[in-house]
């Protein structure tokens, strides 16, 4: 079954602790990316990979890293989590755009993260 | 810079109701995409449709149809016959330009639909 799978689904944790959320696809998807789903804003891009080794930007990266290192798995690395990244995240992975973007992304089920 | 608005946080409706989401955008980018994803209580995001910005054609699937009219950027979601398992968070999303890799996706606030028996 296609799908994207997160780990863990469910995060309490404390200021300061470092912490990776998982995200992997077999799609063989070269295009992935971390969104945060916060009241009364959507969801706002954090991070996104064009390839392995090829990662960007978005909106908010504050506060975030990631890596690419396999073309299956972006994990989200949060170095030191303050309670502002409490939040829904979630991962998504589609085929390589083209320069006008436009394929459908595949979605993760969420992590539900709350920093104490 | 791109931009999509839900001005309706959340409607309330009678099953078998229809109903109307909104969902205006704003992009400089002559080819771009739209979308709609839909967020039942379960909070898996769902993929309901995309258009391209050449398409002004309607589309209906079953009770769901799309009005995207690129004169008065508007992508709006008609919902026929609401039922209860409608109940969920609508989000209109937009993609396109060089501007934050491409497949970008532009997220509105999302509308809340509540369907009651």
């Amino acid at each position: 079954e296609a799908q994207v799978t997160q780990n863990p689904r469910y995060l309490i944790t404390v200021t300061g602790k470092k912490l990776t959320v998982t995200c992997s696809q077999n799609m063989n998807h070269e295009y992935m990316s971390w969104y945060r789903q916060d009241p009364g804003l959507g969801l706002r891009q954090i991070y996104y990979s064009m390839n392995v080794e090829v990662t960007d930007k978005g909106d908010v990266p504050e506060g975030y890293k990631v890596s690419r290192k396999e073309k299956r798995n972006f994990p989200l690395i949060l170095e030191s989590p303050s309670p502002n990244q409490t939040s829904l995240y979630f991962c998504a992975s589609s085929l390589s755009p083209g320069l006008a973007g436009g394929y459908e992304q595949f979605f993760g089920p969420g992590t539900r993260l709350t920093v104490l | 810079a791109q931009k999509v608005t839900q001005a309706q946080t959340e409607i309330s409706v009678v099953e078998k109701e229809d109903v109307t989401l909104d969902c205006v955008y704003e992009t400089r980018d002559t080819t771009y995409y739209l979308f709609w994803y839909k967020q039942p209580p379960s909070g898996e995001l769902v993929f309901l449709i995309r258009r391209n910005s050449f398409d002004e054609q309607n589309e209906i699937s079953g009770r769901y149809s799309w009005n995207f009219q690129k004169s008065t950027s508007s992508f709006n979601f008609t919902i026929t016959a609401s039922q209860v398992v409608d109940s969920a968070v609508y989000f209109c999303a937009l993609s396109g330009g060089f501007s934050g890799g491409y497949n970008k996706l532009i997220f509105g606030a999302g509308t809340r639909l509540a369907v009651h028996p």
